[in-house]
């Protein structure tokens, strides 16, 4: 079965410092791969999105990911972190179902503190 | 352009009580989402709307749950004799093109608290 796993829970890093938020999926094809945030209070905002081509790619806000198949990884890079992105991630794989559409499959999260 | 928007934003209901939930999808939008988030399960996918076809409710976790999608655009989201366990933030996404490379955006979700 198709699932998403970002092992990290909770993460505190100070502001200005590197990020890298990790996330592996398990899908038998070729995965499409999102990333998401969500504020206190807020619904789920894109923040980029991985579908072929170029392994790395750009999103909003300053932040990129790097699909890896050999690692079954899609992980959320910033290399400066501001205040305002203390927030909740979540990765996602778009499962396909035979209908043509797709169910987005979720990781359970991962909680972002900035330290000032 | 406007986004995918929810009502209301807070419910607050007892338990027995019938609660519906709006969803408005970007508009040109054909295809509509609603998906579940609670402390105890995450995110979990409840069901799809594609134009006018049937839904696909394979995510509804009871039949109290029920949506309709009124012209292929608004869609509701009815919960019929509220329990506690149902209390969570439902939110809507909507997106364009089917399968393939599709992008679902998220709307500001309906948090439902059941006392």
């Amino acid at each position: 079965a198709q699932s998403v796993t970002q092992p990290d829970i909770h993460i505190t890093v100070s502001e200005g410092a590197s990020l890298e938020l990790r996330c592996n999926y398990s899908y038998g094809a070729t995965p499409y791969l999102f990333w998401y945030v969500q504020s206190p209070g807020q619904g789920l905002q894109l923040l980029l999105k991985y579908f072929s081509g170029d392994t790395l790619v750009q999103g909003i806000k300053g932040f990129e990911a790097e699909f890896k198949r050999s690692q079954s990884s899609f992980n959320l890079r910033k290399p400066s972190v501001h205040w305002s992105d203390a927030a909740e991630y979540f990765c996602a794989v778009a499962s396909m179902f035979s209908g043509g559409y797709n169910k987005l499959i979720f990781g359970a999260g991962t909680r972002l503190a900035v330290h000032p | 352009g406007a986004g995918v928007s929810q009502s209301p934003s807070n419910k607050v209901t007892e338990k027995g009580k019938d609660v519906e939930l709006r969803c408005d999808p970007i508009s040109g939008h054909t295809a509509l989402y609603w998906y579940r988030q609670s402390l105890g399960q995450g995110l979990e996918f409840l069901i799809y709307f594609q134009g006018n076809s049937a839904p696909d409710k394979s995510g509804l976790p009871s039949d109290r749950f029920s949506a309709e999608r009124t012209g292929g655009s608004v869609s509701t989201l009815t919960i019929q004799r509220t329990q506690q366990e149902d209390s969570a933030v439902y939110l809507c996404a909507s997106s364009f093109q089917l399968g393939g490379q599709e992008t679902q955006y998220f709307g500001p979700g309906t948090r439902l608290l059941v006392l």
